[in-house]
């Protein structure tokens, strides 16, 4: 298994680009999510999805949207980049068993210039 | 407004010493998380504390959880340097809405 898997591992952007962050885990895993971390903070929730076509707002959704095709993608669109959207982002998923474990990928490292 | 708040932000302690971090939250939940980071590295659960009065070892980690307190604690046994990281609380509220303490930097040395 690979885990949680996140490309690009490193992006550049100009204000007002818009690009995709790719997230595929292959655990089969129902609940999946995207975080993002700023430097002295905790990591704090964009978007997360509990299937297939569903999708939720966490604590920080503005600028963002998500979309769940299917079980294993989970992919987060930055429409038009800010330099407030700087961050290093994190996807994770977790299963509905006991173990409430949550996986995360190995992050993307964005800079809006 | 959700807080959870870590304590210390910054911790240097010397090998074979015990320390504890501490993690206050503000809202009703049974669910905290604690989890390492790595510099440039990506989140490694350590401990996932589900009910009160829960209490999780590994090795030199041992946490708990007191929900009435709204406290968990992060207690370290006789530091080794490969402890040196950064340890995040995370509390559940309701289902898969996480939030996150801002860290604890912890650095082991000789």
């Amino acid at each position: 298994n690979a885990g949680v898997t996140q490309t690009p591992k490193f992006q550049v952007l100009k204000t007002g680009q818009s690009m995709t962050l790719q997230c595929a885990q292959d655990m089969n895993h129902e609940y999946m999510s995207w975080y993002r971390q700023d430097p002295g903070m905790g990591l704090r929730l964009i978007h997360y999805s509990v299937g297939a076509g569903i999708t939720d707002q966490g604590e920080v959704p503005n600028g963002y949207n998500v979309s769940r095709s299917t079980t294993e993608d989970f992919p987060l669109r930055l429409l038009s980049a800010a330099p407030s959207q700087t961050s290093v982002y994190f996807c994770a998923s977790r299963d509905e068993g006991a173990s409430y474990e949550q996986y995360f990928g190995p992050g993307t490292r964005l800079t809006v210039t | 407004e959700l807080k959870v708040e870590q304590n210390p932000l910054f911790l240097s302690m010397q090998e074979e010493k015990n320390y504890t971090i501490y993690c206050n939250y503000s809202t009703t939940s049974d669910r905290l998380y604690w989890y390492r980071q790595d510099p440039g590295k990506s989140l490694e659960s350590l401990f996932v504390l589900l009910s009160n009065g829960a209490v999780k070892q590994e090795g030199r980690l041992m946490a708990s959880l007191d929900t009435k307190a709204r406290l968990s604690t992060l207690h370290i046994t006789a530091a080794v340097h490969d402890l040196s990281a950064t340890y995040f609380c995370a509390v559940e509220v309701g289902w898969n809405q996480f939030y996150f303490g801002t860290g604890t930097s912890l650095t082991v040395i000789p």
